[in-house]
């Protein structure tokens, strides 16, 4: 099946600080990517839809300038949380867009669970 | 997209079929029935998706009734790490569509 890794797993930054997350398809090719963010005891909730080369798309609500988003290749999509707080912390999860027609599938990576102190 | 009903919660013998009902009323001809299952501080696993046809797989079979209402997920012998919560999800199949998460169903096995 679809492998989709994400890195780092965990991290934990001072308030004000940056923290990229990097979300890798490790055997296919994905010219969509997706972003989600699950709060406690919540369900997940799409942040940004990322195409290869080209801006991100950002569901409502959601700061572009604050959550940067670059596909620059067919295998990586990087999420920046930029000047994270405390209320930023969450588990941030990508998925990668495979196959085509009835085969079209999105496939999850293991998440990134962000804590800002 | 349209919209789908799960109950919020199930238990299952381990060893035993569990049977995950889930309800799309409004969805439109060409949607699919995806469904996840995300384990506990765990990224979503696909599971199966189908458009109007039975489906099965090495972990599941879906079976989606003939006015495409209403559909089941069937975990043929349910063991422990099959204890999660499981999403059923309606999406149209091409493009940029997104998979919009509800509050899905937890299942628990019990030994």
């Amino acid at each position: 099946g679809a492998v989709v890794s994400q890195h780092p797993s965990w991290v934990i930054c001072k308030s004000g600080t940056s923290v990229k997350i990097e979300c890798r398809s490790l055997d296919f090719q994905a010219t969509t990517m997706f972003w989600y963010r699950q709060f406690p005891k919540q369900s997940l909730m799409l942040m940004a839809t990322s195409n290869e080369g080209s801006k991100a798309t950002y569901e409502q609500g959601v700061e572009k300038d604050k959550f940067l988003i670059n596909h620059a290749s067919l295998t990586l999509s990087t999420l920046t949380v930029t000047s994270a707080h405390p209320e930023d912390s969450s588990f941030y999860i990508c998925s990668a867009r495979a196959g085509g027609g009835a085969a079209d599938t999105q496939y999850f990576g293991p998440g990134t669970r962000l804590t800002v102190l | 997209d349209a919209k789908t009903t799960q109950p919020p919660s199930m238990d299952c013998a381990e060893g035993r079929a569990a049977n995950l009902p889930c309800n799309h009323s409004t969805i439109s001809g060409n949607e699919y029935v995806y469904w996840y299952r995300q384990i506990h501080s765990q990224g979503p696993q696909y599971i199966i998706h189908g458009l109007k046809n039975n489906e099965t797989n090495e972990m599941a079979s879906l079976i989606i009734t003939e006015d495409r209402k209403s559909s089941t997920l069937i975990l043929p012998h349910a063991t422990l790490r099959d204890t999660a919560v499981y999403y059923c999800i309606v999406r149209f199949n091409f493009g940029n569509e997104k998979l919009t998460f509800g509050t899905g169903t937890r299942l628990t096995i019990i030994p």
